[in-house]
């Protein structure tokens, strides 16, 4: 079955930190990965795709098929950042729907 | 360029009532999907129209849920009767067509709550 785990439920570092979301998957398919993004009193929104392999907002993820991985990084974290993050595999072959993980909160503090 | 919208913002009916939550897409976006989050769970996929025709509701937990998009516009979404299970956030999404190469653009979701 597909699934997509995110084992951390919170996550608190401080400022100019280094950061890592944890994100795991299972797909027997070829897996399309993304991260969203919800700002407080904001709507979820794309952070960054893997097949596009680009830095938004200093973040990047690369996509490890060994370890079915998609962790979510960035060296130093920014109180901007903190925010609920959301790890989603897109289903091939015809489908369209985002498999998402339960989300990590990012707390970024002074 | 308006985003997805979403109406109500939120909510609160009593159990056994029905309630109508409307999504409207981005203009021009074929591909409009619902999804839920229910308390303290994932966020998971309802179904996915491609204009007024469902491509896959494999997602939709059971026959008190039922969806439309006449005209291939907005859609609703109706729960009848509600069950408090049915509370979470509902969010609608649009793209411009399917796969990775396309975004899914969020509503700002609806908050239901069963009581």
């Amino acid at each position: 079955a597909q699934r997509v785990t995110q084992p951390e439920k919170l996550l608190s570092v401080f400022k100019g930190a280094p950061v890592e979301l944890k994100c795991n998957y299972s797909y027997s398919g070829s897996p399309e990965l993304f991260w969203y993004v919800q700002y407080s009193r904001q709507r979820l929104q794309l952070l960054l795709r893997h097949i596009s392999r680009e830095s938004i907002k200093g973040f990047t993820a690369d996509l490890n098929k060994g370890e079915t991985s998609f962790h979510l990084k960035k060296p130093f974290a920014q109180e901007e950042d903190s925010a609920m993050y959301y790890c989603a595999l897109l289903l091939s072959g015809g489908y369209n729907k985002l498999i998402f993980g339960a989300g990590t909160r990012l707390a970024v503090h002074p | 360029e308006a985003g997805v919208t979403q109406f109500p913002s939120h909510s609160v009916i009593e159990k056994g009532q029905t309630v109508t939550l409307r999504c409207d897409p981005i203009s021009g976006h074929d591909n409009l999907y619902w999804y839920r989050r229910v308390m303290g769970k994932e966020i998971k996929f309802l179904l996915h129209f491609v204009k007024e025709s469902k491509q896959d509701e494999s997602g939709m937990p059971n026959n008190r849920f039922l969806a439309e998009r006449t005209g291939g516009t907005y859609s609703t979404l109706k729960v009848q009767p509600a069950e408090l299970e049915d509370s979470g956030v509902y969010f609608c999404a649009s793209s411009q067509g399917p796969g990775t190469i396309y975004e899914q653009y969020f509503g700002p979701g609806t908050r239901l709550t069963v009581t």
